[in-house]
């Protein structure tokens, strides 16, 4: 069983729509859980961080972490095309979020259309 | 930006050849990093460096060879690669590699294509 499963996709949506992005992972030790979010031809950028369990919002975005259940979903309420981009999942045992501590998912493809 | 800066954004090379990648970043960092991007798997992280010492080599191949010659640059130097080491080579760096709750800031990346 991989560490990190996420859904690559693609995700198609009306512009407007609530989109759920998931991933799930194996190792309970993962503490610190990650969106990135990466536009075409760009690096990916770092999108929302929590730690353990709960939910985080920032504007449209909601975080939202379920350790017992070793699952995470990143929501995006009133998508916009400007949201379409390749949205990773990554996770890490510890505080710092570089090195080999740090695992990532495939990445789902998001499209919204106008 | 991300204050990253990655060249060449594309790269096609021969199983012959020997190529460089660099990476510069302007942020003042002191940890960098190479990430090897493929289509449909997981950022795969390949090298480590902090203040200028690499601290992880994750199984990489020798065919690919870091260079780190001060904090703000880092090389990847590539010679007689394979047709599946084409993908997305991706630089990073943060403040440090060991310090909580830093954010990795990544560069745009070089497309590789190896025939």
């Amino acid at each position: 069983q991989k560490e990190v499963e996420q859904d690559p996709g693609p995700l198609s949506v009306p512009e407007g729509a609530i989109v759920s992005l998931n991933c799930t992972y194996s190792n309970s030790a993962f503490q610190y859980f990650m969106w990135y979010r990466q536009y075409s031809r760009k690096g990916p950028e770092l999108l929302m961080y929590t730690y353990s369990s709960g939910n985080k919002e920032d504007g449209r975005f909601t975080a939202q972490v379920d350790k017992s259940s070793k699952y995470i979903s990143l929501f995006i309420r009133d998508s916009q095309p400007s949201d379409s981009a390749t949205y990773l999942c990554a996770m890490s045992r510890l505080q710092y979020q570089a090195g080999t501590a740090l695992i990532f998912g495939k990445g789902t493809t998001l499209s919204v259309s106008s | 930006e991300t204050g990253v800066t990655q060249t060449p954004r594309h790269l096609v090379m021969g199983m012959t050849n020997k190529k460089s990648l660099k990476c510069e970043q302007h942020l003042g960092h002191n940890a960098m990093y190479w990430y090897k991007q493929s289509a449909k798997k997981p950022l795969e992280l390949m090298f480590v460096y902090n203040f200028k010492e690499q601290t992880e080599n994750n199984s990489v191949p020798s065919r690919f060879s870091p260079e780190c010659p001060n904090s703000s640059h880092l090389f990847l130097h590539l010679h007689t690669l394979q047709p599946e080491d084409s993908a997305l080579y991706l630089c990073a760096s943060s403040p440090t590699a060991d310090s909580d709750n830093e954010k990795l800031f990544f560069g745009s990346g070089t497309q590789l294509s190896v025939l």
